[in-house]
């Protein structure tokens, strides 16, 4: 069982709806929960982070936790044709170390 | 204009060669990563380092080498032992603040010839 996983898409959507990407971690002492943005080519851009339970919102994104479940879902509001990317997962797991447990990525297309 | 510089940008090498890559940060973050990248897959962690002079090995180190002589640099060399080192190169520092929040470099992309 992969440790951090993530559907790897392509998940196609039209512009203007909301984009849902989810992501399941193995490891239950995760603390600390990442999403990153990668476009085709380049270095991947932080978009938000999480740490407790329930939404977090910031602008047209929100990242929902459930450590529960295990499960750590980003959502796109009103989906732009530039949101077209890879979009990835990391999960700070117990330990000091700082170290990041990444997802293979999904893969987002909208499609105007 | 503080950030993570990565250079070069693209990289060729033969193959038997060692190649290093470097990373600068001008963030004053204490640790920095290396991870690697191929198509269609996630990062994977090579080295990482917390301060200055200690590293760690990673998930997949075999046929990589590191150095954090000075806090701001972190190069990575990759030498003639790693079998398949064609991939996207990628390094990370890390906030000090509690947040474990990376940020990445622009990348080095290696091919060998």
């Amino acid at each position: 069982q992969k440790e951090v996983e993530q559907n790897s898409g392509p998940l196609s959507v039209p512009e203007g709806a909301i984009a849902s990407l989810n992501c399941t971690y193995s490891d239950r002492g995760s603390q600390s929960f990442f999403w990153y943005r990668q476009y085709s080519g380049k270095s991947p851009e932080l978009i938000m982070f999480i740490y407790s339970n329930g939404d977090k919102e910031d602008g047209r994104f929100t990242a929902q936790l459930n450590k529960a479940s295990q499960y750590v879902s980003l959502l796109i509001r009103d989906s732009q044709p530039s949101d077209s990317a890879t979009y990835l997962c990391a999960v700070h797991g117990s330990g000091n170390t700082g170290k990041l447990i990444f997802g293979q990525g999904t893969t987002l297309q909208v499609k105007p | 204009d503080g950030g993570i510089t990565q250079s070069p940008k693209y990289l060729f090498r033969k193959e038997g060669q060692n190649v290093t890559l470097s990373c600068e940060q001008n963030l004053n973050h204490d640790a920095m990563y290396w991870y690697r990248q191929d198509p269609g897959q996630g990062l994977r962690l090579i080295y990482y380092s917390q301060i200055v002079n200690d590293f760690q090995k990673g998930d997949i180190a075999e046929g990589y080498s590191v150095s954090r002589e000075k806090k701001e640099s972190f190069p990575l060399t990759v030498t003639s032992a790693q079998k398949n080192p064609t991939a996207f190169y990628l390094c990370a520092s890390r906030s000090n603040s509690h947040t474990d929040t990376q940020y990445f470099g622009p990348g080095t992309r290696l091919t060998v010839l």
